[in-house]
């Protein structure tokens, strides 16, 4: 059964501090990984999308990794701010139909002054 | 900027009652989703559509139908409401197939819909 978990459910940091968010899945055959940001009260919003081959990538403060021996991923956010607080969903693309993708429950993450 | 436009943020209906969820989106995508979001659930697809008056089933399509009789209109209906279809229900658009596989979803507000 394809499954994407997600680790910390949540978490709590300091304004300014880094933290890492897990994700570890077992899809296939595998497409593709995406994180998404969710505010409250708002849809996901596209952060990265990595495919196979590609290691990291990087959207500003967010920094994206992907291993595929492992089948895990995680995603850095450097010198966090007030405005990261946000769920955060780790996605992955099953095979080539956009209709298949198997969803996390994503890390609720909270900033605090 | 892509915008997908849902219809209501907010919806409260009676158990039996036809329920339709609207969405919109004007950057001329192909596919277009709906989802449905609970707590402890994550995100599970209800209904895919890659084309005008094309669909494909999701993982819970059991008393819910789609519509798509125009390229950027998905309509969600929910034939007879009930108590465990209160859910927030999310939209989502993307560029289709001949694009390449690893475009991004945009995604709407969504819509937090209760029945009573």
């Amino acid at each position: 059964k394809n499954q994407v978990e997600q680790s910390p459910q949540s978490l709590i940091i300091l304004e300014g501090k880094n933290c890492t968010l897990q994700c570890n899945y077992t899809v296939s055959p595998f497409s593709n990984l995406r994180w998404y940001k969710q505010d409250t009260g708002r849809g996901p919003v596209s952060l990265t999308i990595m495919t196979f081959s590609e290691n990291t990538k990087s959207n500003g403060r967010y920094t994206a990794t992907l291993d595929a021996d492992t089948k895990q991923s995680s995603l850095h956010i450097t010198a966090s701010q007030l405005s990261d607080s946000a769920s955060y969903i780790c996605v992955v693309m099953v095979g080539p139909n956009a209709g298949k993708s198997t969803f996390g429950d994503g890390t609720t993450l909270t900033v605090k002054p | 900027d892509v915008k997908v436009t849902q219809s209501s943020r907010y919806l409260v209906k009676r158990t039996g009652e036809k329920v339709f969820l609207e969405c919109v989106q004007d950057m001329d995508h192909e596919n277009m989703f709906w989802y449905r979001q609970d707590p402890g659930l994550g995100l599970r697809l209800i209904y895919f559509s890659y084309d005008v008056k094309m669909k494909e089933k999701g993982d819970i399509p059991e008393g819910y139908s789609v519509s798509r009789e125009k390229k950027e209109r998905f309509s969600l209906i929910l034939e007879s409401a009930s108590t465990n279809q209160t859910s927030m229900y999310l939209c989502a658009s993307s560029f289709g197939w001949s694009s390449g596989i690893n475009q991004p979803q945009h995604f709407g507000d969504g819509t937090r819909l209760s029945i009573l």
